[in-house]
Protein backbone atom coordinates (compact mmCIF):
# COMPACT_ATOMS: atom_id res chain seq x y z
CA UNK A 1 0.00 0.00 0.00
CA UNK A 2 1.11 3.30 -0.52
CA UNK A 3 2.34 5.67 2.15
CA UNK A 4 3.06 9.74 2.88
CA UNK A 5 5.12 10.69 5.37
CA UNK A 6 6.04 13.98 6.61
CA UNK A 7 8.79 13.81 9.13
CA UNK A 8 8.06 17.32 10.33
CA UNK A 9 5.32 18.39 12.35
CA UNK A 10 6.13 22.02 12.70
CA UNK A 11 8.35 24.42 10.80
CA UNK A 12 8.86 28.00 11.29
CA UNK A 13 10.55 30.75 8.95
CA UNK A 14 10.83 34.60 9.27
CA UNK A 15 9.07 36.46 6.85
CA UNK A 16 10.19 37.12 3.23
CA UNK A 17 12.83 34.21 4.05
CA UNK A 18 12.91 30.30 2.16
CA UNK A 19 11.88 27.65 3.93
CA UNK A 20 11.19 23.84 2.61
CA UNK A 21 8.84 21.10 3.86
CA UNK A 22 9.67 17.71 3.62
CA UNK A 23 7.81 14.71 1.84
CA UNK A 24 8.68 11.29 1.26
CA UNK A 25 6.42 8.42 -0.29
CA UNK A 26 6.55 4.58 -0.81
CA UNK A 27 4.66 3.43 -3.69
CA UNK A 28 5.31 0.68 -6.68
CA UNK A 29 3.75 2.13 -9.19
CA UNK A 30 5.68 4.27 -11.80
CA UNK A 31 3.20 6.62 -12.90
CA UNK A 32 1.04 8.98 -10.27
CA UNK A 33 0.68 12.89 -9.54
CA UNK A 34 2.03 14.46 -5.83
CA UNK A 35 0.43 17.22 -5.11
CA UNK A 36 0.91 19.94 -1.88
CA UNK A 37 -2.04 20.74 0.02
CA UNK A 38 -2.29 24.28 2.20
CA UNK A 39 -4.70 24.16 5.25
CA UNK A 40 -5.73 27.43 6.78
CA UNK A 41 -7.78 27.23 10.09
CA UNK A 42 -10.80 27.53 7.75
CA UNK A 43 -10.21 24.18 7.26
CA UNK A 44 -10.55 24.10 3.71
CA UNK A 45 -8.24 21.68 1.52
CA UNK A 46 -6.57 24.73 -1.04
CA UNK A 47 -3.98 22.85 -4.08
CA UNK A 48 -0.87 24.49 -3.57
CA UNK A 49 0.91 22.62 -6.26
CA UNK A 50 0.95 19.15 -8.38
CA UNK A 51 3.90 17.32 -9.79
CA UNK A 52 3.08 14.57 -12.27
CA UNK A 53 5.32 11.70 -11.55
CA UNK A 54 5.84 11.26 -15.56
CA UNK A 55 7.57 14.57 -15.58
CA UNK A 56 10.80 14.96 -14.83
CA UNK A 57 11.00 19.01 -14.81
CA UNK A 58 9.54 20.23 -10.87
CA UNK A 59 6.71 22.16 -10.85
CA UNK A 60 6.70 25.40 -10.47
CA UNK A 61 3.66 27.92 -9.13
CA UNK A 62 4.48 31.26 -8.48
CA UNK A 63 6.49 31.47 -4.78
CA UNK A 64 6.39 28.03 -4.59
CA UNK A 65 7.99 25.09 -6.17
CA UNK A 66 8.91 21.11 -5.62
CA UNK A 67 12.06 19.03 -5.70
CA UNK A 68 10.85 16.07 -6.80
CA UNK A 69 13.60 13.63 -6.48
CA UNK A 70 11.68 10.12 -7.99
CA UNK A 71 14.11 7.47 -7.52
CA UNK A 72 14.15 8.79 -4.12
CA UNK A 73 10.46 9.02 -3.64
CA UNK A 74 11.06 12.77 -2.08
CA UNK A 75 8.93 15.08 -3.19
CA UNK A 76 9.58 18.76 -0.87
CA UNK A 77 7.95 22.13 -0.88
CA UNK A 78 10.50 25.25 -1.38
CA UNK A 79 8.11 28.55 0.20
CA UNK A 80 10.06 31.93 -1.27
CA UNK A 81 9.65 34.98 0.03
CA UNK A 82 7.54 33.66 2.79
CA UNK A 83 4.21 35.98 3.67
CA UNK A 84 2.12 36.18 6.79
CA UNK A 85 -0.91 34.19 4.60
CA UNK A 86 1.39 31.39 4.30
CA UNK A 87 1.03 30.16 8.10
CA UNK A 88 -0.93 26.95 7.94
CA UNK A 89 -1.13 23.14 7.73
CA UNK A 90 0.44 21.90 4.91
CA UNK A 91 -0.81 18.14 3.61
CA UNK A 92 1.85 16.29 1.30
CA UNK A 93 -0.60 13.29 -0.90
CA UNK A 94 0.02 10.75 -3.52
CA UNK A 95 -2.64 10.17 -6.04
CA UNK A 96 -2.24 6.52 -8.15
CA UNK A 97 -2.65 7.60 -11.92
CA UNK A 98 -5.90 4.89 -12.66
CA UNK A 99 -7.65 4.83 -15.75
CA UNK A 100 -11.28 3.43 -15.84
CA UNK A 101 -11.02 2.15 -12.14
CA UNK A 102 -12.03 3.49 -9.05
CA UNK A 103 -9.50 4.05 -6.69
CA UNK A 104 -8.79 7.62 -7.06
CA UNK A 105 -8.35 8.84 -3.56
CA UNK A 106 -5.41 11.16 -2.06
CA UNK A 107 -3.52 9.82 0.44
CA UNK A 108 -2.34 12.09 2.68
CA UNK A 109 0.86 12.54 5.28
CA UNK A 110 0.01 14.14 8.43
CA UNK A 111 0.87 17.34 7.45
CA UNK A 112 3.48 19.42 8.92
CA UNK A 113 2.00 23.32 10.91
CA UNK A 114 4.08 26.04 9.39
CA UNK A 115 4.50 29.48 11.36
CA UNK A 116 5.64 32.53 9.78
CA UNK A 117 7.03 35.12 12.08
CA UNK A 118 7.08 38.70 11.33
CA UNK B 1 -22.45 27.35 -6.57
CA UNK B 2 -18.93 28.58 -6.63
CA UNK B 3 -17.47 25.97 -4.39
CA UNK B 4 -17.70 22.64 -2.38
CA UNK B 5 -20.36 23.53 0.39
CA UNK B 6 -20.96 21.47 3.79
CA UNK B 7 -23.36 21.27 6.18
CA UNK B 8 -23.41 21.73 8.72
CA UNK B 9 -19.77 23.14 10.17
CA UNK B 10 -20.59 22.13 13.00
CA UNK B 11 -22.38 19.34 14.58
CA UNK B 12 -22.45 17.76 18.46
CA UNK B 13 -23.69 14.59 18.78
CA UNK B 14 -24.80 12.30 21.99
CA UNK B 15 -23.24 8.97 21.91
CA UNK B 16 -25.62 6.54 20.04
CA UNK B 17 -27.71 9.59 18.36
CA UNK B 18 -27.63 9.37 14.11
CA UNK B 19 -26.09 12.23 12.17
CA UNK B 20 -26.12 13.14 8.37
CA UNK B 21 -23.63 15.36 6.89
CA UNK B 22 -24.57 16.56 3.21
CA UNK B 23 -22.54 17.67 0.41
CA UNK B 24 -23.26 19.90 -2.35
CA UNK B 25 -20.38 19.72 -4.75
CA UNK B 26 -19.76 21.78 -7.57
CA UNK B 27 -22.41 21.98 -10.17
CA UNK B 28 -21.30 19.02 -13.10
CA UNK B 29 -18.67 17.54 -11.16
CA UNK B 30 -18.42 13.59 -11.73
CA UNK B 31 -16.69 12.65 -8.68
CA UNK B 32 -17.58 13.16 -5.12
CA UNK B 33 -14.70 11.93 -2.38
CA UNK B 34 -15.45 11.87 1.55
CA UNK B 35 -12.32 12.36 3.84
CA UNK B 36 -12.24 11.63 7.64
CA UNK B 37 -9.54 13.89 9.21
CA UNK B 38 -8.67 13.16 13.19
CA UNK B 39 -7.17 15.59 15.28
CA UNK B 40 -3.95 16.35 14.29
CA UNK B 41 -3.78 13.98 11.18
CA UNK B 42 -4.35 13.92 7.74
CA UNK B 43 -7.57 13.43 5.85
CA UNK B 44 -8.58 9.68 5.64
CA UNK B 45 -10.36 8.25 2.50
CA UNK B 46 -14.06 7.37 3.50
CA UNK B 47 -15.73 6.70 0.09
CA UNK B 48 -15.59 7.56 -3.84
CA UNK B 49 -18.98 8.17 -5.90
CA UNK B 50 -18.56 8.67 -10.01
CA UNK B 51 -22.13 10.22 -10.29
CA UNK B 52 -24.86 8.17 -8.39
CA UNK B 53 -22.47 5.11 -8.43
CA UNK B 54 -20.28 4.20 -4.98
CA UNK B 55 -17.27 2.93 -6.90
CA UNK B 56 -15.15 2.14 -3.78
CA UNK B 57 -16.37 2.02 -0.20
CA UNK B 58 -13.14 0.55 1.38
CA UNK B 59 -12.36 3.55 3.86
CA UNK B 60 -15.60 3.39 5.69
CA UNK B 61 -14.05 2.40 9.39
CA UNK B 62 -18.10 0.19 10.32
CA UNK B 63 -21.31 -0.84 8.76
CA UNK B 64 -22.20 2.64 10.88
CA UNK B 65 -21.24 4.57 8.05
CA UNK B 66 -22.89 4.81 5.38
CA UNK B 67 -23.31 7.05 1.58
CA UNK B 68 -25.12 7.95 -0.62
CA UNK B 69 -25.38 10.31 -3.62
CA UNK B 70 -29.09 9.20 -4.98
CA UNK B 71 -29.08 11.55 -8.28
CA UNK B 72 -25.16 12.44 -8.89
CA UNK B 73 -24.70 15.78 -6.93
CA UNK B 74 -25.28 16.06 -3.42
CA UNK B 75 -24.07 13.75 -1.15
CA UNK B 76 -25.13 12.59 2.46
CA UNK B 77 -22.63 11.06 4.93
CA UNK B 78 -24.55 8.81 7.80
CA UNK B 79 -22.99 7.57 11.00
CA UNK B 80 -25.29 5.59 13.30
CA UNK B 81 -25.23 4.98 16.54
CA UNK B 82 -22.11 7.82 16.64
CA UNK B 83 -19.46 6.68 19.18
CA UNK B 84 -16.60 8.56 20.45
CA UNK B 85 -13.91 7.77 17.91
CA UNK B 86 -16.34 9.14 15.44
CA UNK B 87 -15.49 12.81 16.38
CA UNK B 88 -13.14 14.02 13.58
CA UNK B 89 -13.69 16.87 10.76
CA UNK B 90 -15.42 15.20 7.69
CA UNK B 91 -14.47 17.13 4.25
CA UNK B 92 -16.24 16.18 1.15
CA UNK B 93 -14.00 16.87 -2.27
CA UNK B 94 -15.59 16.91 -5.85
CA UNK B 95 -13.66 16.57 -9.33
CA UNK B 96 -15.15 17.37 -12.50
CA UNK B 97 -13.16 14.23 -13.98
CA UNK B 98 -12.50 10.62 -13.19
CA UNK B 99 -9.80 9.91 -11.16
CA UNK B 100 -6.26 10.15 -12.74
CA UNK B 101 -7.24 12.27 -15.53
CA UNK B 102 -4.89 15.22 -14.29
CA UNK B 103 -7.85 17.16 -12.52
CA UNK B 104 -7.87 18.66 -9.36
CA UNK B 105 -10.16 17.89 -6.15
CA UNK B 106 -11.69 20.71 -4.62
CA UNK B 107 -12.15 20.58 -1.13
CA UNK B 108 -15.16 21.82 1.33
CA UNK B 109 -14.62 23.35 4.14
CA UNK B 110 -15.57 20.28 6.27
CA UNK B 111 -18.24 19.60 8.98
CA UNK B 112 -16.35 18.97 12.73
CA UNK B 113 -18.30 16.40 14.15
CA UNK B 114 -17.97 16.14 18.15
CA UNK B 115 -19.58 13.01 20.08
CA UNK B 116 -19.95 13.15 23.49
Amino acid sequence: AQTVTQSQPEMSVQEAETVTLSCTYDTSESDYYLFWYKQPPSRQMILVIRQEAYKQQNATENRFSVNFQKAAKSFSLKISDSQLGDAAMYFCAYLERNYGGSQGNLIFGKGTKLSVKP
Amino acid sequence: GAGVSQSPRYKVAKRGQDVALRCDPISGHVSLFWYQQALGQGPEFLTYFQNEAQLDKSGLPSDRFFAERPEGSVSTLKIQRTQQEDSAVYLCASSPEKPGHNTEAFFGQGTRLTVV
